[in-house]
C-alpha cells in the first residue's frame, strides 16, 4: 500500500475562497482522522470518522469547516470561506482499529491563505 | 484539562551521544502513550506505543518508558546519529469520553556530525 495519500501538498489561496483538501486512507483502515498543525497550537484533532461515519467533530473550529467521507477510500476537508488564520499544515491519518492504536499519517497539505 | 508537555523544546547534541527526551501529562488516566517522529515537510511516523499497563518498550536504539502515576514518559535514544535529527512528539490516548490522542508540542532534535 502507498500509505495515506493527501492532495494537494501545497495550497495558496486568497481569503474568502473555498479550499478543499483530499485524503485517501490506507485500504482496510476503518478510522480516518483530520488534524491541523500550527506553531502556536501544535497538532490538534479536527474530526474523525469510523466506517465513513463522523464520530467526533468537536475539534472543528467553526462552521466554515466541514468534512465528508463518501466512501471508505476518500475523504475531504473543506474550508469555506477561508481566512488567513486557517493557514496551517493539515494532516490526514488512518488506523485499522480504534483511536489510540497505531495511526499512519499522510505527508500533509500546507495551506496558506493570503 | 488534559495537557501534554515536552521538554526540552529543542536539543542539539554531537553524534554518538545518548539522549533523553521527556514527556509529561496532567491526567494519569491514560490508555496508552505513543512516541512519533516528524521529519521536515513530512507526516508523523509512529515509533513506539506503550500500553498503560506496560513500563517500557524498545525498538532498536530507542527505548520508551512510562510512569503513569507520576505522569511522565521518556524516550531514550542510544548512540545518536545525524539521521535521528527530527521533531519527536509524544501523544497520550485517553479513552472514554475523550477518545482521542492529545499531542505534545514536540522536541526538535539536531544531531551534529
Amino acid at each position: 500500500d502507498a500509505g495515506v495519500i493527501q492532495s494537494p501538498r501545497h495550497e495558496v489561496t486568497e481569503m474568502g475562497q473555498e479550499v478543499t483538501l483530499r485524503c485517501k486512507p490506507i485500504s482496510g483502515h476503518d478510522y480516518l482522522f483530520w488534524y491541523r498543525q500550527t506553531m502556536m497550537r501544535g497538532l490538534e484533532l479536527l474530526i474523525y470518522f469510523n466506517n465513513n461515519v463522523p464520530i467526533d467533530d468537536s475539534g472543528m473550529p467553526e462552521d466554515r469547516f466541514s468534512a465528508k467521507m463518501p466512501n471508505a477510500s476518500f475523504s475531504t476537508l473543506k474550508i469555506q470561506p477561508s481566512e488567513p488564520r486557517d493557514s496551517a499544515v493539515y494532516f490526514c491519518a488512518s488506523s485499522y482499529k480504534a483511536p489510540g492504536t497505531e495511526a499512519f499519517f499522510g505527508q500533509g497539505t500546507r495551506l496558506t491563505v493570503v | 484539562k488534559q495537557e501534554v508537555t515536552q521538554i526540552p523544546a529543542a536539543l542539539s547534541v554531537p553524534e554518538g551521544e545518548n539522549l533523553v527526551l521527556n514527556c509529561s501529562f496532567t491526567d494519569s488516566a491514560i490508555y496508552n502513550l505513543q512516541w512519533f517522529r516528524q521529519d521536515p515537510g513530512k507526516g508523523l511516523t509512529s515509533l513506539l506505543l506503550i500500553q498503560s499497563s506496560q513500563r517500557e518498550q524498545t525498538s532498536g536504539r530507542l527505548n520508551a518508558s512510562l510512569d503513569k502515576s507520576s505522569g511522565r514518559s521518556t524516550l531514550y535514544i542510544a548512540a545518536s546519529q545525524p539521521g535521528d535529527s527530527a521533531t519527536y512528539l509524544c501523544a497520550v490516548y485517553y479513552g472514554g469520553a475523550t477518545n482521542k490522542l492529545i499531542f505534545g508540542t514536540g522536541t526538535l532534535l539536531a544531531v551534529q556530525p
